[in-house]
């Protein structure tokens, strides 16, 4: 079944302990992205990465990292958590098309389950 | 800043009642529009995405139009039923995008039985 995995599905932590959220996905997928939805706003991108070792900063990258070793992986890591970093964090995958609007020409963007992190 | 509108932000319909609601994006430079269909506790799922001017899906009852000559999709909801409960995203793209989508906060739909 195609998926996108992500762990874990709930976290309570606190402020400074360092903690990563996995995300894997089995569609061989080259495009991959992280969300933070936060109540009464839209999705807004964190990192992406267009392909293994490629990674660009979204609109909220601060206080965030990631890595993209392999094509099936793209961790978030939180190096130092803080509370403004309480939220459902989604990861999602594409696979590009055969025009020239990247991972939009097929039309779908695979979501994972999401990941509610809480910061104390 | 880009910006994405919908509305309403939240919307009541009784079972069996057809509905629609909208998404704003600014309309130079366009690329894409998609709508996508976001379950409580689940994922969200692409319904559509759409890149002509004019543009009309349609998936069972459910169907979106496009207009980028001013900015706009409507999504239409025919004979509404409870599983269609759900909050409903919109979100664009540009030609320079960078693979970026710009997403609206999203239309809650319920349903009443």
């Amino acid at each position: 079944e195609a998926q996108v995995t992500q762990n874990p599905r709930y976290l309570i932590t606190v402020t400074g302990k360092k903690l990563t959220v996995t995300c894997s996905q089995n569609m061989n997928h080259e495009y991959m992205s992280w969300y933070r939805q936060d109540p009464g706003l839209g999705l807004r991108q964190i990192y992406y990465s267009m392909n293994v070792e490629v990674t660009d900063k979204g609109d909220v990258p601060e206080g965030y990292k990631v890595s993209r070793k392999e094509k099936r992986n793209f961790p978030l890591i939180l190096e130092s958590p803080s509370p403004n970093q309480t939220s459902l964090y989604f990861c999602a995958s594409s696979s590009y098309g055969t025009g020239t609007g990247g991972p939009w020409d097929t039309g779908e963007l695979f979501f994972g389950e999401g990941s509610r992190l809480t910061v104390l | 800043i880009l910006n994405v509108e919908q509305s309403p932000q939240s919307l009541h319909v009784q079972e069996g009642d057809s509905t629609n609601f909208t998404c704003s994006f600014p309309s130079s430079n366009f690329y894409a529009l998609h709508w996508y269909r976001w379950e409580t506790a689940k994922s969200p799922e692409a319904l559509f995405v759409m890149t002509l001017n004019g543009d009309e899906k349609k998936k069972g009852r459910i169907s979106a139009t496009l207009n980028t000559k001013e900015g706009y999709s409507y999504l239409y909801i025919k004979g509404s039923q409870p599983e269609d409960s759900a909050t409903y995203l919109c979100a664009f793209s540009l030609m320079d995008s960078n693979y970026q989508l710009i997403w609206g906060a999203g239309t809650k739909l319920i349903i009443k039985p």
